[in-house]
């Protein structure tokens, strides 16, 4: 039980160039969330999939989008990766139906130079 | 609005010195309020769930307790292994299946 997944650990991308973040998890939850942590920003939510075939927009979701590609995966798409996209990027999961709390995944380290 | 905020924002401690991180919140129909321990370079791991006032939970040294507008994370004689961030968050009845967190706090504790 592998729990929440990323790939990659660390990226590093030019200014305009595009990327995908891959975001798995086997606790057959129905929702998954992706955020960007920054130095005294704390957790701010991209998008979330409340449930298979769905997305919404989080708080900060312009420059990115998602695909729900199946209950397990989750990707979000950096499609002109800007500077101010350097962050850390954490997908989550959750049960959604009788329970609340996320489970983390391990993170993705994203520097756009 | 849902908020949640968090204080002090770094707390130092020698080893054993007992304290407590605050978690001050404000939410429309409060459905859970969470606490989570980040080490540096990982992400959040999941600590406690409490769902209502005067609800407590306990786990090693530390224990979580809720009122209606805080939570307390309470550290009795820690140890250098629980340096790291602690985060809240919190789930209400407006913002179905979203949490909202607050910046953290990190400890340190020094031996």
């Amino acid at each position: 039980n592998a729990g929440v997944t990323q790939t990659p650990k660390f990226q590093v991308l030019k200014t305009g160039q595009s990327m995908t973040l891959q975001c798995a998890q086997d606790m057959n939850h129905n929702s998954m969330y992706w955020y960007r942590q920054d130095p005294g920003m704390g957790l701010r939510l991209i998008y979330y999939s409340a449930s298979e075939g769905t997305t919404d927009k989080g708080e900060v979701p312009n420059g990115y989008n998602v695909s729900r590609l199946n209950k397990r995966e989750f990707s979000l798409r950096l499609e002109s990766a800007a500077p101010s996209q350097t962050s850390v990027y954490f997908c989550a999961s959750i049960d959604g139906t009788s329970a609340y709390e996320q489970y983390f995944g391990p993170g993705t380290r994203l520097t756009v130079t | 609005e849902d908020q949640v905020t968090q204080s002090p924002e770094a707390l130092r401690l020698q080893e054993g010195e007992s304290s407590s991180l605050n978690c001050s919140y404000t939410v429309s129909g409060l459905r859970g309020l969470f606490w989570y321990r980040q080490d540096p370079g990982k992400g959040p791991e999941f600590l406690f769930t409490l769902y209502s006032a005067g609800e407590e939970k306990e786990k090693e040294r530390l224990k979580a307790t809720l009122t209606k507008k805080e939570s307390f994370l309470h550290i009795t004689a820690p140890k250098p292994e629980d340096s790291a961030t602690y985060l809240c968050a919190v789930h209400g009845a407006s913002n179905t299946g979203k949490l909202i967190f607050g910046q953290g706090t990190t400890l340190q504790v020094k031996p």
